[in-house]
């Protein structure tokens, strides 16, 4: 398996452009996650999927992002306009949906740099 | 609802010495634990995880846990530190039906040649 696959792997823009960030998750996996990493706030859950659906996004930090997940093996996560302080390391993670404790794997992440 | 301590946010020590990274959480229910270590520029990936049943949980890379229920603790340790051990470790706590995991903010390890 190839594991959870997100791209780009850096992205370098400006002040107030859009950036969408991409993930594939393993597949069968039913959950997807989006989490931030940052020096200042460490790991930080944004969104979370089941089934394609969004379950809670509370974490979404303001109307600026914005995630979906049109299909099974496919999920965005957008943020328009950037800001420098959207600067981190972007991640995304999924699981299968068992009764039990499943892992959540981790792709290798985006880093993203606002200027 | 739960929460995660991990106690110092680095940790240095000599090759060849133990490994103890410290991990408290706080649940009010039965909880799953998890450790998970983060190699430079890399995503996150699963050293080991207790889901109650045996309270000593043996992961990859030699890395073990105990679960201490009395203590509230799930304590990593490795008998004799690697080079290659250098990364963060993130200890992360859930518990049945939740599929949110509550992290820790991680202890990064330093090993001294």
């Amino acid at each position: 398996d190839a594991g959870v696959i997100q791209s780009p792997r850096h992205e370098v823009t400006e002040m107030g452009q859009e950036v969408t960030l991409r993930c594939k998750p393993i597949s069968g996996h039913d959950y997807l996650f989006w989490y931030r990493q940052t020096m200042m706030r460490g790991l930080e859950l944004l969104i979370y999927f089941n089934n394609n659906v969004p379950i809670d996004d509370s974490g979404m930090p303001e109307d600026r992002f914005s995630a979906k997940m049109p299909n099974a093996s496919f999920s965005t996560l957008k943020i328009q306009p950037s800001e420098p302080r959207d600067s981190a390391v972007y991640f995304c993670a999924s699981r299968k949906d068992r009764v039990g404790v499943e892992t959540q794997y981790f792709g290798p992440g985006t880093r993203l740099l606002v200027l | 609802a739960q929460s995660v301590t991990q106690l110092g946010s680095h940790v240095s020590v000599s090759e060849g010495a133990l490994v103890l990274l410290r991990c408290n959480y706080s649940s009010s229910v039965p909880p799953y634990l998890f450790w998970y270590v983060q190699y430079p520029n890399q995503g996150l990936q699963l050293l080991l995880k207790y889901t109650s049943a045996a309270t000593l949980v043996k992961g990859i890379n030699g890395f073990e846990a105990e679960f201490k229920k009395s203590e509230t603790s799930f304590h990593l340790t490795k008998p004799s530190a690697h080079m290659s051990d250098a990364a963060e470790y993130f200890c992360a706590v859930t518990v049945s039906g939740n599929y949110q995991l509550i992290w820790g903010a991680g202890t990064k390890l330093i090993i001294k040649p």
